[in-house]
């Protein structure tokens, strides 16, 4: 089974809603990071929460991190046509180069 | 800011032929760059993360002999599928950087083997 997964598998809002992205994973990790891609694209970072770490921001963006349930959630608020992409959670371990990515989640927002 | 641009953005090859593709990290100096390959379900596989000035790492299921990589500098990566064959095909990415922490991936480049 995957080491790292994001629910739902895909969702839909309108335009101006806002929607939260859950993610849970399997290891010990130093941190953790939602990435965007866009259709065409590579994956952009979004946010990297470290493991100490319970809750950050950037923007609209707001991603939370429960070490003790492995679970991280991304929400966005005010969300535009733009934000439609899929979204991964990523995690790293200590002494580690591999990213280890979910399946991902598909947000479509619609006008 | 950091870019990494890699070309072609996409291939098309004959089964069993072999084509490389090229990774560049424009505006800062990555002494590390990680190849994966997603597939067309999403899923992410890293091939082999290769640092400067040090033996070229492969995970499991992937060689060098079929993905030899070249790294020559801080700026410039390639990475060459041999013998392609159906379950080669993926969209193949290159995250460039310092750290796990600090990946740069480039639009990748995708691979269909006929």
């Amino acid at each position: 089974s995957q080491l790292a997964e994001e629910n739902p598998w895909a969702l839909s809002v309108h335009e101006g809603e806002s929607v939260t992205v859950n993610c849970s994973y399997k290891t010990s990790i130093t941190a953790l990071q939602w990435y965007r891609q866009k259709s065409g694209e590579g994956p952009a970072q979004l946010i990297l929460i470290r493991s100490n770490e319970r809750e950050k921001r950037n923007g609209r963006l707001r991603a939370t991190l429960d070490t003790s349930s492995q679970s991280s959630s991304l929400s966005i608020t005010a969300t535009r046509c733009e934000d439609t992409a899929v979204y991964f959670c990523a995690t790293a371990s200590s002494g580690s180069w591999q990213l280890i990515f979910g399946s991902g989640t598909q947000l479509t927002v619609m006008p | 800011g950091a870019l990494v641009y890699q070309y072609p953005r996409r291939t098309i090859c004959k089964s069993g032929t072999s084509m490389r593709m090229e990774c560049q990290a424009v505006g800062f100096q990555a002494t590390s760059v990680a190849w994966y390959r997603q597939s067309p379900q999403k899923t992410f596989e890293l091939i082999a993360l290769s640092t400067v000035n040090s033996a070229i790492k492969y995970e499991q299921n992937f060689t060098q002999e079929k993905f030899p990589i070249s790294h020559p500098n801080l700026s410039f990566s390639s990475m060459t599928v041999l013998n392609a064959y159906l379950e080669d095909r993926g969209l193949y990415l290159c995250g460039a950087g310092n750290s796990a922490e600090t990946l740069y991936f480039g639009s990748g480049t995708r691979l269909t083997v006929l």
